[in-house]
């Protein structure tokens, strides 16, 4: 059990275009999701916690009108990448989980390779 | 969210017990102590939790301290397909990653 999955697992885009990344929890109901981002050699970097019908809360400098998160169902949560740049290319993950609170365990999607050219 | 200090590399004989440190001396009463490894170019895989007590599951074993400054995860029988980045978090509401510790079992 508690398997989330990603959509696409990596994507080619064109500079100034926009990319839509789904995350789905399969198997249970995630109140909470998460966004993470990772570039090469790097450890993972929070980006932006949402709750189920609630506007997502964004990480100190990531930008939300360029990072569109919407978490409209309880096994559903998107990030779109508006007008994407060469230096947002980077391996996106989320993560989800039944409660918003430390006893409640995350657990992660394979990710989504996004290269920008 | 409390700060987690783990050594950056760490190497292990193969069929043998793999103990990774972890401190976290400014750990609050309500934070857990949770354990992630990330195998190369995937999301991170959920190993253990805890609060207080030492905690097992079928993956590892998790020992925390009596004040809860630091914890030891432990595999008892590493493999080659447990060589990972292993990452301690302490945690009340969000997971935030550190530097984590890459774990080589060698054969």
């Amino acid at each position: 059990g508690a398997v989330v999955s990603q959509h696409p697992s990596w994507v080619i885009c064109k500079s100034g275009t926009s990319v839509k990344i789904e995350c789905r929890s399969l198997d249970f109901q995630a109140t909470t999701m998460f966004w993470y981002r990772q570039f090469p050699k790097q450890s993972l970097m929070l980006m932006a916690t949402s709750n189920e019908g609630s506007k997502a809360t964004y990480e100190q400098g990531v930008e939300k009108d360029k990072f569109l998160i919407n978490h409209a169902s309880l096994t559903l949560s998107t990030l779109t990448v508006t007008s994407a740049h060469p230096e947002d290319s980077s391996f996106y993950i989320c993560s989800a989980s039944r409660g918003p609170q430390g006893a409640y365990e995350q657990y992660f999607g394979p990710g989504t390779r996004l290269t920008v050219t | 969210d409390a700060k987690t200090t783990q050594p950056p590399s760490m190497d292990c004989a193969e069929g043998r017990a793999a103990n990774l440190p972890c401190n976290h001396s400014t750990i609050s009463g309500n934070e857990y102590v949770y354990w992630y490894r990330q195998i190369h170019s995937q999301g991170p895989q959920y190993i253990i939790h805890g609060l207080k007590n030492n905690e097992t599951n079928e993956m590892a074993s998790l020992i925390i301290t009596e004040d809860r400054k630091s914890s030891t995860l432990i595999l008892p029988h590493a493999t080659l397909r447990d060589t990972a980045v292993y990452y301690c978090i302490v945690r009340v509401q969000k997971l935030v990653f550190g530097q984590g510790t890459r774990l080589t079992i060698n054969p």
